[in-house]
């Protein structure tokens, strides 16, 4: 089992729906979460940066954590056909005390939003 | 990507040949990180470097080997190249200032085919 699922997808939606893309983990460790963002033949970059459980918002964007259940969310309100990207959501991995910044990731969810 | 640099960009080689590929940063970050991009897995981390001349293995280490002479150059070695190691290959950088494992800085990638 990947320390980190995430539903590849693909997901498509009409511009200005409001998106909702997941991931769930394994590793109880596990406290820091991100979500990237990666267009079409470029790298990742990074869009939301959670600590913990709760929710944290950035104009369009909310990432939210809820520990207790293992389950990251991003949320995406007015969706935009800019929008169209893979997501992938990831979690520092900890070894030895210390992470050194290694990342686990999601499969990744390709979302399309039709104007 | 700005500060981050991977070539080459593209890339065909037959298999059992040795192939190198380069990252170079001009950011001065202490990490950097190689990373490889299948469908169905995400992103799966190869090796990374803690600093010059220190390095690890990633969770497909396998096949590949790095080297980190310099603070901005971190190459990545196909020791003799398979179908399998067919990718797209990211470098990543990071400073980290916590355990949280900041954000990375991708580069655009490196799309390899072996034939």
């Amino acid at each position: 089992q990947k320390e980190v699922e995430q539903d590849p997808g693909p997901l498509s939606v009409p511009e200005g729906a409001i998106v909702s893309l997941n991931c769930t983990y394994s590793n109880s460790a596990f406290q820091y979460f991100m979500w990237y963002r990666q267009y079409s033949r470029k790298g990742p970059e990074l869009l939301m940066y959670t600590y913990s459980s709760g929710n944290k918002e950035d104009g369009r964007f909310t990432a939210q954590v809820d520990k207790s259940s293992k389950y990251i969310s991003l949320f995406i309100r007015d969706s935009q056909p800019s929008d169209s990207a893979t997501y992938l959501c990831a979690s520092p991995r900890k070894a030895g005390g210390t992470s050194y910044g290694k990342l686990t990731f999601g499969q990744g969810t390709i979302l399309t939003v039709h104007p | 990507d700005a500060g981050i640099t991977q070539s080459p960009r593209h890339k065909v080689t037959e298999t059992g040949t040795p192939v190198t590929l380069r990252c170079h940063q001009t950011e001065n970050h202490r990490y950097m990180y190689w990373y490889r991009q299948d469908p169905g897995h995400g992103l799966r981390l190869i090796h990374y470097s803690y600093g010059v001349k220190d390095t690890d293995k990633g969770e497909v280490s396998d096949g590949y080997s790095v080297s980190r002479s310099k603070t901005e150059d971190f190459l990545l070695t196909l020791e003799s190249a398979t179908s399998s190691q067919t990718s797209v290959y990211f470098c990543a950088i990071s400073e980290l200032r916590t355990q949280s494992g900041n954000g990375y800085t991708f580069g655009s990638g490196t799309r390899l085919t072996v034939v």
